[in-house]
């Protein structure tokens, strides 16, 4: 089955810095990658994602790329602030089924 | 236009009761997804259902657990016997297709189960 890792499991920021999240996946069936933002106490949201015929999007201060050769996917954020610590997922899927990385703590110093 | 949807919000159960979360899908939606998540780990799929039907339960446990989305009303995620081990955040998820462009799962706030 599918496999994703996610690093680091935690990130530390100054607010206006930019902040990168990786994660690599493994089955190359997998054409979908969402990433998700989860608050304390709450559901992930879905914040963006990615399929595999793109190899960047971007949503104002978000960006993910996507290297289908390598099996690796990024998450950017420009600019932080500190509304953007949460918790961020990312996940691939190749049918139905998702498969999450275990999770980004980002905190973002004000 | 009301999101996903899951009641109760927190559950407190002791070691052998009947545990019941409830999930209503977002507008439209007719497929709907359980997820697990323990403290500090991302989230493990457990079943996927349409109206009527499990598509994939390879996730949920052969025992004790089970699955259901009627034809009317919300989907129902039910644990007997329940355990301390099964102490977890549980998630419901729904999209407008299984799969392709419109296959973007949005979850609920889920149900924060305690086993006594």
């Amino acid at each position: 089955g599918e496999n994703v890792e996610q690093h680091p499991s935690t990130l530390s920021v100054q607010e206006g810095d930019s902040a990168v999240i990786k994660c690599t996946y493994s089955d190359s069936a997998s054409n979908y990658f969402p990433w998700y933002k989860q608050e304390l106490g709450k559901g992930p949201q879905l914040i963006i994602d990615i399929r595999s015929n793109v190899g960047e999007k971007k949503d104002q201060r978000i960006a993910v790329t996507l290297n289908k050769t390598a099996k690796h996917f990024s998450l950017h954020i420009t600019e932080t602030q500190p509304e953007d610590s949460a918790v961020y997922f990312c996940a691939a899927r190749g049918s139905y089924i998702p498969t999450f990385g275990r999770g980004t703590s980002l905190i973002v110093h004000p | 236009n009301a999101g996903v949807m899951q009641n109760p919000r927190h559950l407190v159960r002791r070691r052998g009761q009947e545990a019941r979360l409830r999930c209503s899908p977002m507008k439209g939606h007719s497929h709907v997804y359980w997820y697990r998540q323990l403290p500090e780990e991302g989230l493990k799929f457990m079943v996927y259902l349409q109206k009527e039907n499990i598509i994939d339960e390879s996730g949920m446990p052969k025992e004790r657990f089970s699955a259901e989305f009627p034809k009317e009303g919300p989907s129902i995620l039910r644990i007997q016997q329940v355990v301390r081990g099964d102490s977890a955040a549980y998630f419901c998820a729904s999209s407008l297709s299984g799969t392709g462009g419109q296959g973007e799962q949005y979850f609920g706030p889920g149900t924060r189960l305690t086993v006594t």
